[in-house]
């Protein structure tokens, strides 16, 4: 069974630029969550969909979004980039399925997207 | 505010020296308590859950326990292959996932 992956691995960016980062999860999987990953802050939570819908939400502006198509596939766009926005960026895929049914929340990551703004 | 601190920051051993490491946590409702192994860049890599005060899971060399405010990860006779930063994380029921900052492991042949 394939992985998380996540594309592009690479990506350089000037200050003031958007960037859309996409995550294609383990087939079978609804629940694709974000995270953000820096030396100083160790990985925060971004947000999380499940079935097309955002169903939670770390504490980050209104300058990091996402969504989540069909396919279960998602992509996450940062829009005015500033430099703290470098940072690894990771996604991770779970069944997401009813609170009872337990391993339904193990995430799976995939490798990330580093992301450098100069 | 759900909390997860890990300790300690960085250990090093010698190969075959078995040690814990730890991670305490509070949290509003504990959905699940996840343990990952993390390469220098790479994505972490699923280890266990654990769901419940008393509950173990084993895997090679790795065996992780949970109380109901901390858990260990306890790692015997560690080979260099070993080193890695081990990661903790807490679900709550509301979905809320928080890390630790993870435990830097090193190996020495």
């Amino acid at each position: 069974k394939a992985g998380v992956t996540q594309t592009p691995r690479y990506l350089i960016k000037t200050r003031g630029q958007q960037v859309t980062l996409s995550c294609s999860p383990i087939s079978g999987h609804r629940s694709v969550s974000w995270y953000q990953q820096t030396p100083g802050q160790g990985l925060q939570f971004l947000f999380e969909y499940f079935s097309e819908t955002q169903r939670n939400k770390g504490n980050f502006p209104g300058r990091f979004s996402g969504r989540q198509f069909s396919n279960s596939r998602s992509e996450m766009n940062v829009s005015t980039l500033e430099l703290g926005d470098s940072a690894l960026y990771l996604c991770a895929s779970s069944l997401g399925g009813s609170r009872t049914q337990r391993g339904a929340y193990e995430q799976y990551f995939g490798p990330g997207t580093r992301l450098t703004v100069t | 505010e759900d909390q997860v601190t890990q300790s300690p920051e960085a250990l090093r051993l010698q190969e075959g020296e078995s040690s814990s490491l730890n991670c305490s946590y509070t949290v509003s409702g504990l959905r699940g308590l996840f343990w990952y192994r993390q390469d220098p860049g790479k994505g972490p890599e699923f280890l266990f859950t654990l769901y419940s005060a008393g509950e173990e899971k084993e895997k090679e060399r790795l065996k992780a326990t949970l109380t109901k405010k901390e858990s260990f990860l306890h790692i015997t006779a560690p080979k260099p292959e070993d080193s890695a930063t081990y990661l903790c994380a807490v679900q709550a029921w509301n979905n809320d996932m928080r890390f630790g900052a993870g435990t830097r492991l090193t190996v020495k042949p």
